[in-house]
Order: C-alpha cells, then sequence, then structure tokens
C-alpha cells in the first residue's frame, strides 16, 4: 500500500529562518509527487509537481526537490503569510488514487 | 475562471439524517474526487469519478454512502442516516481529461457537523 510520511509534524520559525520540510514515500511506480499548502478553513492549494528524481520547482521562497525515496520542500527567508499546513502527496502508476501525507503545520514568527 | 465550488459549506443535520454534498469542477474537468478530512488528520481518499461512472469507490464505506457524477449538473456526495463519526471536513477535487498525472484542484470544503 502507498504511504506518504511527513516530518516534522510542526515547525516553529523565526520570520527569515529558513528551512526543509520533509516527504518520505513508497509507492508502486511513482507517477507524480504533489506538493499543496492548505489554510485553517480551506481547501488545499496546488504548489508543484515534481515527476522524476532530480527534479525541483521554484516558486517565490519555495523549492521543492525529489529524489527516489523522498522529497524536500525548502523555505528560503520565510514570512509570517507562509505560515500554513504543507501537504504532500503522491501519485502511483498505473492508478488515479493520489494518497496524502498527514502534513507538517508551519507557523512563522515576526 | 471559477475554481472547483463546493455547497454548502457548513452542514449540521441530526443523527439519522441524511446529508448531500454537491461539487462541480472547474470548467473542463471531467474528473471528480472526494476526499474526507478529519481533524489533525490527513486527507483521506474516498471515491474517483468520472461522468457517469464511479472509477474507484475502494475509500467509500460500503454502508451509508454514495457518489454519483451525472452527465449534467454538479457531482453528489451523499450520506443516509447520518452518525456523529460522519463529522468531518468533504473535500471535492478535480482535474482535467489526458494522461491521468495532472494535479488535482481543491474546493473549499463542505464541514459536515452531525449532532
Amino acid at each position: 500500500e502507498d504511504q506518504v510520511t511527513q516530518s516534522p509534524e510542526a515547525l516553529r520559525l523565526q520570520e527569515g529562518e529558513s528551512s526543509s520540510l520533509n516527504c518520505s514515500y513508497t509507492v508502486s511506480g511513482l507517477r507524480g509527487l504533489f506538493w499543496y499548502r492548505q489554510d485553517p478553513g480551506k481547501g488545499p492549494e496546488f504548489l508543484f509537481t515534481l515527476y522524476s528524481a532530480g527534479e525541483e520547482k521554484e516558486k517565490e521562497r519555495l523549492k521543492a526537490t525529489l529524489t527516489k525515496k523522498e522529497s524536500f520542500l525548502h523555505i528560503t527567508a520565510p514570512k509570517p503569510e507562509d505560515s500554513a499546513t504543507y501537504l504532500c502527496a503522491v501519485l502511483p502508476g498505473g492508478y488515479q488514487k493520489v494518497t496524502f501525507g498527514t502534513g507538517t503545520k508551519l507557523q512563522v514568527i515576526p | 475562471n471559477a475554481g472547483v465550488m463546493q455547497n454548502p459549506r457548513h452542514l449540521v443535520r441530526r443523527r439519522g439524517q441524511e446529508a448531500r454534498l454537491r461539487c462541480s469542477p472547474m470548467k473542463g474537468h471531467s474528473h471528480v474526487y472526494w476526499y474526507r478530512q478529519l481533524p489533525e488528520e490527513g486527507l483521506k481518499f474516498m471515491v474517483y469519478l468520472q461522468k457517469e461512472n464511479i472509477i474507484d469507490e475502494s475509500g467509500m464505506p460500503k454502508e451509508r454512502f454514495s457518489a454519483e457524477f451525472p452527465k449534467e449538473g454538479p457531482s453528489i456526495l451523499r450520506i443516509q442516516q447520518v452518525v456523529r463519526g460522519d463529522s468531518a471536513a468533504y473535500f471535492c477535487a478535480s482535474s482535467p481529461p489526458g494522461t491521468g498525472d495532472s494535479p488535482l484542484h481543491f474546493g473549499n470544503g463542505t464541514r459536515l457537523t452531525v449532532t
């Protein structure tokens, strides 16, 4: 069965303090790995798709990377508005069901 | 360019009543997914539908739950005879037709409270 494990569960950073969120996965034939941001009371908002090991994507202060076993979401010089829960999800080969991790709750303190 | 629309945003039902949750996918999207989220838990897959077809319902309880995506109109998730354990946020997502590796786009959910 596909598994996605995110760490840490919660992370508190000072504004400007860079860090990384981890997503470890076990899946048969990864077709895609997705990162989402979820704010309280809202649905997940799509950030990135990564398709193969070595791939990197960037958007503002966020950078996502992918290896054969895990993905990292790097946050550079975060701001309070980056506070949210970040979700990782995997799409296995030959199948359409996307499996989500339980997320990392990020709090950025001014 | 409307996103995924879900209604109602909040729904309160007494035990034993029926709950109907509606989802209109993004324009041009023909794949619909329903997920359930409990507080401090991840999103749990329930069902995947295409127009007039249920493709995968492996995450949906066999009893009391049903889903449809008719040729015309929104997708409906129906929960009969609700119990307190059904209280959760229910999210709908959609994706376009094609290779199947497109990301899902989510609505803002329906929060169901069973009293």
